[in-house]
């Protein structure tokens, strides 16, 4: 089983949508969770994380974690064209280690 | 807003050849990452470093691979002798506090080995 499983897509959704992007993984020792942009040849952009289980909001964007289920999610609201890009998310144990173990990215496409 | 940089954007090198990878974290920044991503894969850790020492390290930062410090404001990456499969982008990324979350990535560098 992959440590980090995500749904690579793309996910197409029409201007305005709410857009749902989630994932799995299997540690259960990963406390915390990153949430990254990534535009065709650049590097991550971090959007938001989280630590531990429960939610987070900034602008459009909400993040949730359920630790029970081992899944978390990003959900956009409003969606715009300029949130066409590549999402992965990154988790780290709480065991002062650094290393973020990343999903392999879902392709979002907001049609105008 | 502060950056991290990256140079060069694109670098191209035979097998066998040695690599040096440049990164300018922002500059408040204390601890420093590279991380890579094959096309069409995960991006994966290599190292993170922290006070002119390797504070941790994966699997795949073998003997082939090192960094440096070398001054107040560069990181580097060196690859001793490249191997067709160090062909990636290799991302900089670097924090104040040395936490998980935070990291602060640059624009990367695509390396080609030929």
């Amino acid at each position: 089983q992959k440590e980090v499983e995500q749904d690579p897509g793309p996910l197409s959704v029409p201007e305005g949508a709410i857009v749902s992007l989630n994932c799995t993984y299997s540690n259960s020792a990963f406390q915390y969770f990153m949430w990254y942009r990534q535009y065709s040849r650049k590097g991550p952009e971090l959007l938001m994380y989280t630590y531990s289980s429960g939610n987070k909001e900034d602008g459009r964007f909400t993040a949730q974690v359920d630790k029970s289920s081992k899944y978390i999610s990003l959900f956009i609201r409003d969606s715009q064209p300029s949130d066409s890009a590549t999402y992965l998310c990154a988790m780290s144990a709480d065991t002062g280690r650094r290393a973020l173990t990343f999903g392999s990215g879902t392709r979002l496409q907001v049609q105008p | 807003e502060p950056e991290v940089t990256q140079t060069p954007s694109h670098q191209v090198t035979q097998m066998g050849q040695e690599v040096i990878l440049r990164c300018v974290p922002i500059s408040n920044h204390l601890y420093f990452y590279w991380y890579r991503q094959i096309l069409g894969q995960k991006v994966e850790f290599l190292v993170s470093f922290y006070n002119n020492e390797i504070s941790e390290k994966s699997e795949i930062f073998d003997d082939q691979f090192s960094v440096e410090r070398p001054d107040g404001s560069n990181f580097t990456l060196k690859i001793r002798s490249t191997k067709l499969e160090d062909s990636a982008m290799y991302f900089c990324a670097s924090n104040i506090r040395g936490t998980a979350y935070e990291q602060y990535f640059g624009p990367g560098t695509r390396l080609t080995v030929t």
